[in-house]
């Protein structure tokens, strides 16, 4: 089956530590975003891709940093700077520069740190 | 600046009646709008979308309606189902930063439909 995996779906850790939270994908697209949503707020844009080992920063990329190393691949580092990691994070992709605007959506990874 | 908005945080309609959200956009850029359905603790699922060439979009039960002149659209679901209880979040796109296929997305409505 074609789709997005992002693992684990809970994640805990202390504040102070960074934490890597992986996206892989094997629907072929060339596009892949990380967004993260909290209560009340619609999905603000941290990082996208384009294309394999190139990206840029979103709205809110201060304190994160990505990787593009692979085309399944996009994991996002959640550093120390980060001031308010705890969210729910959600990873994207879609066909990418070829087209259509759709983005397909991972099932998420909720991050608290405390 | 919120440029995408969605001003009603929820909405409640009974099983069987229609189910009308609402989207308003500041940006003209936007040329192509998506509407994605959420439940908790999920990815959000892609619904219906539209292009800016067109006024109307439908797929079964959901129609998107598009008003380039008031920069607004709005999801039509009929009838509705208990199943559509859901957070429904509008998204739109258009030639911004080069980047034609970045998504902004509203801060969603949730939809109850209750039996």
């Amino acid at each position: 089956d074609g789709g997005i995996t992002q693992s684990p779906k809970y994640l805990f850790r202390k504040e102070g530590q960074n934490v890597t939270l992986s996206c892989e994908q094997n629907l072929n697209h060339d596009a892949m975003y990380w967004y993260r949503q909290d209560p009340g707020q619609g999905l603000r844009l941290i990082y996208y891709s384009q294309i394999v080992n190139d990206f840029q920063k979103g709205d809110i990329a201060e304190g994160y940093s990505v990787s593009r190393e692979k085309k399944e691949s996009f994991p996002l580092t959640v550093t120390s700077a980060q001031k308010n990691p705890t969210a729910f994070y959600l990873c994207a992709s879609s066909i990418g520069p070829r087209g259509l605007y759709e983005q397909y959506f991972g099932p998420g990874t909720r991050l608290t740190v405390t | 600046d919120q440029q995408v908005k969605q001003n009603s945080p929820s909405l409640s309609v009974q099983e069987g009646r229609i189910s009308i959200l609402n989207c308003d956009y500041t940006n003209s850029m936007f040329d192509y709008f998506l509407w994605y359905k959420k439940y908790p603790a999920e990815g959000p699922t892609f619904l219906i979308s539209i292009s800016s060439i067109k006024d109307k979009n439908e797929d079964g039960r959901f129609t998107v309606f598009l008003n380039k002149s008031a920069k607004h659209l709005s999801l039509h679901i009929v009838p509705s189902q208990p199943g559509d209880s859901a957070v429904y979040f509008c998204a739109a796109s258009g030639l911004s930063g080069g980047s034609n296929y970045k998504l902004t997305f509203g801060k969603g409505t949730l939809l109850t439909v209750n039996p």
